[in-house]
């Protein structure tokens, strides 16, 4: 299973919004309703900020969105704040209680 | 609180053997499913391999990067999670964390522990 496809780095500065992309497959992303995405700071664990293509965990600002069309979903952050600056990942469940990672996105906020 | 933590990393050779330990407190955690996750030095993350929940037999399926080397198990009794890990590599060299969830679902890695290193290196 390869692992998804995302852009290396995006930028945006305070206030704009910005979307990173993540491309899969039929068999990953194309499949099912089950992609998630994580934020992560340095030294830190990741932190679940969209699952199940468009849902929010409780605590999580409503700056974050997801999306999905065909193979690529997608996650949008409204109006970039410094605290935003981290490196995000999608994961995509592909059948069989087994999951493939994106190679991760380094968010800079300008 | 709900809390997961690793433990047991360490620096090992390579075609020696490690397990790692995710204990959790603030819930049962036998009855979630859990996973481990790995990060290489500079790397992304990598889904290792998952377990049921105990109603489910908690049986498991691994990545095939560690299939038949890497044995996930659990104690109920314990609240703990185990990564056996046998015949190591040089490229096993990561911080490992385990995942579960309790408010999301099984598809998604809700809760994470603060991760443990396990370098692989003569």
């Amino acid at each position: 299973q390869s692992a998804l496809t995302q852009p290396h780095s995006v930028s945006g500065s305070p206030g704009q919004s910005v979307t990173i992309s993540c491309t899969g497959t039929n068999n990953d992303i194309g499949d099912n309703n089950y992609v998630s995405w994580y934020q992560q700071h340095p030294g830190e664990a990741p932190k679940l900020m969209i699952y199940d293509v468009t849902k929010r965990p409780s605590g999580v600002p409503d700056r974050f969105s997801g999306s999905k069309s065909g193979n690529t979903a997608s996650l949008t952050i409204s109006g970039l704040q410094a605290e935003d600056e981290a490196d995000y990942y999608c994961c995509s469940y592909v059948g069989s209680f087994t999951w493939v990672f994106g190679g991760g996105t380094k968010l800079t906020v300008l | 609180e709900v809390l997961l933590v690793e433990s047991g990393g360490a620096l090992v050779q390579p075609g020696r053997s490690l397990r790692l330990s995710c204990t959790a407190s603030g819930f049962t955690f036998g009855d979630y499913a859990m996973t481990w996750v790995r990060q290489a030095p500079g790397k992304g993350l990598e889904w290792v391999g998952f377990t049921r929940s105990k109603a489910f037999g908690a049986t498991t399926e691994y990545a095939a990067s560690v299939r038949g080397r890497f044995i996930i198990s659990r104690d109920a009794s314990k609240n703990i999670a185990y990564l056996q890990m046998n015949s190591l590599k040089i490229e096993d060299t990561a911080v490992y964390y385990c995942t579960s969830y309790r408010v999301t679902t099984w598809t998604s890695f809700e809760l994470w522990g603060p991760g443990t290193m396990v370098t692989v290196s003569s």
